[in-house]
């Protein structure tokens, strides 16, 4: 069965601090999808990035930047120089390919706090 | 870019009542799946539709179901609404063999 793990259950730091999401996944499935959302306290589900099972390459973008690791089974999430606005919820999901559509497990969610 | 909507977003229904939630996919997205999301929790499969057929079926209760129609646009109804079923409800749609599913804003639903 399919499982993501996030074991930080919440984060507070101060802002400008780096912070480090982690995430742990396991899967029997050669090809699949890794997913980052944020949740802030509005609710919405905002997607912030995809990577494929076959793509280790590490992605920057802005202050956000992920580090894929096949061999650990890790898709961790870094937020350098954290600003209040992060706040929120931050959830890793797997997908389960299921005839080309996408079912998404997910973590358990992190929260957190950047403090000003 | 027209994305997912759901209506309505936020409802109010007593025990034992039932609930009608629904969502339009994004234009041209065939694909429908539902997400339940409890206080505090992260959000859990109920079901997904792919032309108008269930495709998948997760931890759905048997007092919900939920179907899409020729337009595509989906309904989940709940029936013998539970305290426990206040929770929100995510829509995502997506395409056949898309890699990503866009997600509405969610349905908040407090059952009192």
């Amino acid at each position: 069965a399919q499982k993501v793990t996030q074991a930080q259950t919440e984060i507070s730091v101060v802002e400008k601090e780096d912070v480090t999401l982690d995430c742990v996944y396991e899967t029997r499935d050669t090809t699949y999808y890794l997913f980052w959302y944020k949740q802030p306290p509005s609710g919405e589900l905002v997607f912030l990035i995809r990577r494929n099972s076959f793509d280790e390459q590490n992605e920057i973008s802005g202050r956000y930047s992920w580090n894929f690791q096949k061999s650990t089974s890790s898709f961790n999430f870094t937020i350098t120089a954290s600003q209040v606005v992060d706040s929120a919820v931050y959830f890793c999901a797997l997908s389960e390919t299921l005839q080309g559509a996408q079912k998404l497990v997910f973590g358990q969610g992190t929260r957190l706090t950047i403090n000003p | 870019a027209a994305g997912v909507i759901q209506s309505p977003r936020h409802l109010i229904k007593e025990k034992r009542e039932t609930a009608t939630l629904k969502c339009y996919p994004i234009p041209r997205h065939d694909t429908v799946y539902w997400y339940q999301q409890g206080p505090g929790q992260d959000p859990q499969f109920l079901i997904s539709f792919y032309e108008k057929m269930q495709s998948d079926k997760g931890s759905i209760p048997d007092r919900f179901s939920a179907q899409q129609f020729s337009d595509y646009h989906s309904e989940l109804n709940m029936s013998s609404l539970e305290l426990g079923d206040s929770a929100l409800y995510f829509c995502a749609s997506s395409n056949q063999g898309g890699t990503e599913a866009f997600f509405g804003q969610g349905t908040r639903l407090t059952v009192v």
